[in-house]
Formats: structure tokens, C-alpha cells, sequence
């Protein structure tokens, strides 16, 4: 199984703030990463896929970028509905695997 | 837009068998992949397996031995079957279509997601 790694694991930031989530997996799967933001009891959505494509009504302020085995999430001006945990998810071979999450917290 | 919505019994004893429902509503089952993704309480997403609409299947090696994942596009459900539960398979149970562009994959609708606990 191809093991994904997040960090950090938890996160203290505030309104505005620029936010850098890393993510690595353990063999290289080029670009099959997707990245998710679930927040309190409710579903994952889905934020970028392939490792740097924005989802469909998903705002600008969110990017990706990496390939192989590196790979970030970039929240350039936090909001205060970003306060969530953000999920990666390697797609390159099943089984799926997603890493241990970053939760990211009102500092 | 395409829903979907998981249904089947929050309460299942230890040893017996976890069955649960995806209804796909707003869209058709045909064309894509769908899965099932499970979370404790207070835990990461774990991949459980997805299946296409013709039957075919891939499961996580974790939990194949226990897993059946099947489809009736007549329907427009998928099923979710995992038998010899224990409380270890107490958690929230996802649904979510497979989207794709080109070669690239991804959950990109997913269900609201159901609780399931396992308890005598």
C-alpha cells in the first residue's frame, strides 16, 4: 500500500493568514493526488485533484502543486469557513489511501 | 446535481453482519466508479473498496476477506455488505462517486454519510 503522510498534523492560524499543508507519499504517484476539506460532521469535499486542479466552485483562494512523492496545499488568505481538517488521497494505485489529516484551528 | 444518500441500521451486534444502502438520485449510476469510505470517531477516512456498473470490484486488502461491495443500476443503488463486525468497524460510513477527467481520479460527490455502531 502506498502510505501518505500529512504535516502538520494540527494547525494554529488566523483570518488572513497564508496556510501550507505538505503531504508525501511513500513511492512516487506522479500526480494522482487530490486534496479534501471535511469539516465537523460532515462529508468530505473535494478541493483540488490531480494534484493542482481547482474542483468546480471551489474559491481561488485554495491551490495545489507537486508531483512524485512532495505535494502542498496552499490556503493564501484563510477564511473563517476554512477552519477545517484537509485531507490528501493518492489516486495512483488502490488501495485508495488518504493521509492522517491537518486540522486547522482559530489561533 | 447528482445526491447520494446511505440508509441501513445504525446498530449492529458484534459477529453479524453490516449491510448498507447508496441511493443515487439526480443522475444515473452508469459511467463511473463508486465507493465506500468509512471514519471512526475521531480518525482518518479509510478507503473500503469501489465497484462499477457492471459488478466489477477492488476492495482494500484491510477488509477483503469480510467485504462485498455490489450494484443494481435498475436501482440506481450500490450495497455495502461486512460481515464478523466488531467494535473496531464501529464508525461513519461514506458513499461517493468516483469523478474522473482524463486519466485523473477523485470522490468528488459524496453522500451525508451514516453512523454505524457496533454493540451488543
Amino acid at each position: 500500500d502506498i502510505q501518505m503522510t500529512q504535516s502538520p498534523s494540527s494547525l494554529s492560524a488566523s483570518v488572513g493568514d497564508r496556510v501550507t499543508i505538505t503531504c508525501r507519499a511513500s513511492q512516487s504517484i506522479s500526480s494522482y493526488l487530490n486534496w479534501y476539506q471535511q469539516k465537523p460532521g460532515k462529508a468530505p469535499n473535494l478541493l483540488i485533484y490531480a494534484a493542482s486542479s481547482l474542483q468546480s466552485g471551489v474559491p481561488s483562494r485554495f491551490s495545489g502543486s507537486g508531483s512524485g512523492t512532495d505535494f502542498t496545499l496552499i490556503i493564501s488568505c484563510l477564511q473563517p469557513e476554512d477552519f477545517a481538517t484537509y485531507y490528501c488521497q493518492q489516486s495512483y494505485s488502490p488501495p485508495l489511501t488518504f493521509g492522517g489529516g491537518t486540522k486547522v484551528e482559530i489561533k | 446535481q447528482v445526491q447520494l444518500q446511505e440508509s441501513g441500521p445504525g446498530l449492529v451486534k458484534p459477529s453479524e453482519t453490516l449491510s448498507l444502502t447508496c441511493t443515487v438520485s439526480s443522475g444515473s449510476i452508469s459511467s463511473y466508479y463508486w465507493s465506500w469510505i468509512r471514519q471512526p470517531p475521531g480518525k482518518g477516512l479509510e478507503w473500503i473498496g469501489y465497484v462499477d456498473n457492471s459488478g466489477t470490484t477492488n476492495y482494500n486488502p484491510s477488509l477483503q476477506s469480510r467485504v462485498t461491495i455490489s450494484v443494481d443500476t435498475s436501482k440506481n443503488q450500490f450495497f455495502l455488505i461486512l460481515s464478523s463486525v466488531t467494535a473496531a468497524d464501529t464508525a461513519m460510513y461514506f458513499c461517493a462517486r468516483r469523478g474522473y477527467k482524463s486519466y485523473y481520479y477523485y470522490m468528488d460527490v459524496w453522500g451525508k454519510g451514516t453512523t454505524v455502531t457496533v454493540s451488543s
